[in-house]
């Protein structure tokens, strides 16, 4: 099995619309970060939580909302989703400040 | 300026040659530096971390670090077609605690056969 998951794997939603996207890991490690990927872009953090009890905006946080309920899960919302975050998103898990980051499979979502 | 920027791509070179990505950082604290491969569609794999000025090798694969340059490298050595994905440099940058892994926009690499 995946040491991180994120469901759902693709999402088509409509603008407006709430959407929830889910990450799991069984990795054990206590950090957590939601990504964003646009063409050309690369890599843009959106949330990052080192542990259940903290929780940090990143770099592109506005129109996103995260819940860490508990250390192997980590749930990113979008309260009410527009076409410019159609995208793909990762979830990433690291074990220390500055180590290595493992990354799920991805979410793309399409918002219409 | 961004905080981490390679070298333009797309990048093209034939099977069997050595291919040469570049990556330069503006943040003179940073210490962790890492080399992610993806392939289209997929998620970022890691293939070398380095922390030390040098070289560090790992099988075809090599990253060079400079700091004084703030410059940091990933040279693969006998191109084959499976090398052919994006490659992503990812740096430490940032103050104090509140220090994250920023990523370069990525290098697309084509190996020829």
């Amino acid at each position: 099995d995946a040491d991180v998951t994120q469901t759902p794997r693709n999402r088509i939603t409509k603008t407006g619309k709430r959407i929830m996207l889910e990450c799991s890991q069984t990795k054990g490690h206590d950090r957590m970060y939601w990504y964003r990927q646009d063409p050309g872009l690369g890599l843009r953090l959106i949330y990052y939580s080192f542990d259940v009890k903290d929780i940090n905006k990143g770099e592109i946080s506005d129109g996103y909302s995260v819940s860490r309920q508990a250390q192997a899960k980590f749930s990113l919302s979008l309260e009410s989703a527009i076409p410019n975050q159609t995208a793909l998103y990762f979830c990433a898990t690291s074990d220390s400040f500055g180590a290595t980051q493992y990354f799920g499979p991805g979410t793309r979502l399409t918002v219409l | 300026q961004k905080e981490v920027e390679q070298n333009s791509g797309p990048l093209s070179v034939p099977e069997g040659a050595i291919a040469s990505l570049n990556c330069t950082y503006s943040d003179r604290v940073s210490q962790s530096f890492f080399w992610y491969r993806q392939y289209s569609g997929k998620s970022p794999e890691l293939i070398m971390s380095i922390y030390s000025n040098g070289d560090k090798e790992d099988g075809r694969f090599t990253a060079q670090l400079n700091k004084a340059s703030q410059y940091v490298s990933l040279l693969i050595r006998d191109s084959q077609p499976s090398d052919s994905a994006t490659y992503l440099c990812a740096v430490n940058v940032g103050p104090g605690s509140a220090r994250q892994l920023t990523f370069g926009s990525g290098t697309q690499l084509t190996v020829l056969p």
